[in-house]
């Protein structure tokens, strides 16, 4: 079954709008999540790592203000896309892992984000 | 230069044939761990198999294994007696050091004909 549950699966909203999406760790925790978008027929993009407690960890090019990330606790992270665009609209998936060396990023479903 | 190399934007295979799926990588980091990852039409990742920069073996999951030539730094995936669902894209990636990010190749797009 599954161990990282995202939600939701899909928005559909107007511009202007902000959008939380959840990610949960389920089966452990998770002191590190991981944000990565992913635009058609392309490859995962890192956006940003998420620490449990503390801030998040922002790749070069991600703006910081737009996605907002709070991981409160242990089990979950949140992803908030700020006042959206139609140029936000992507694939959005999060990752959670045990921390340990060899053990693989656990993937959320992802969520679709389409601003009209 | 590219971390994850996979050079094959799409592959064919024969339904119960077996299919390589091509992975370089490029790291001077002697402690990494290489990653390979379905993606169903759907969305999800799903997890297939892991090779550690140290394992002396191929790691093999079922009917999936990992040629891994660590001379070479290529960690290509084997599928065996491809299924119908197997046609997915395929990502290959890399952790290195102490890091616990994931590098992503451009992925494989497999397509299992009946």
């Amino acid at each position: 079954g599954a161990v990282v549950s995202q939600h939701p699966s899909r928005v559909i909203c107007k511009s202007g709008t902000s959008v939380k999406i959840e990610c949960r760790s389920l089966d452990f925790q998770a002191t590190t999540m991981f944000w990565y978008r992913q635009f058609p027929k392309q490859s995962l993009m890192l956006m940003a790592t998420s620490n449990e407690g503390s801030k998040a960890t922002y790749e070069q090019g991600v703006e910081k203000d737009k996605f907002l990330i709070n991981h409160a606790s242990l089990t979950l992270s949140t992803l908030t896309v700020t006042s959206a665009h139609p140029e936000d609209s992507s694939f959005y998936i999060c990752s959670a892992m045990d921390p340990v060396w060899n053990q693989p990023q656990h993937f959320g479903d992802g969520t679709r984000l389409s601003i009209l | 230069a590219q971390k994850i190399t996979q050079t094959q934007p799409g592959m064919f295979v024969q339904e119960k044939e077996a299919v390589t799926l091509d992975c370089t990588y490029d790291t001077s980091d002697p402690s990494y761990g290489l990653f390979w990852y379905k993606q169903p039409s759907s969305g999800e990742m799903i997890f297939l198999i892991y090779q550690g920069s140290y394992d002396q073996q191929n790691a093999t999951e079922g009917r999936y294994s990992l040629n891994f030539q660590k001379a070479r730094k290529s960690a290509n995936l084997v599928i065996s007696a491809s299924q119908l669902g197997d046609s997915a894209m395929y990502f290959c990636a890399m952790r290195e050091g102490s890091s616990y990010k994931l590098i992503f190749g451009s992925g494989t797009r497999l397509l299992v004909r009946p």
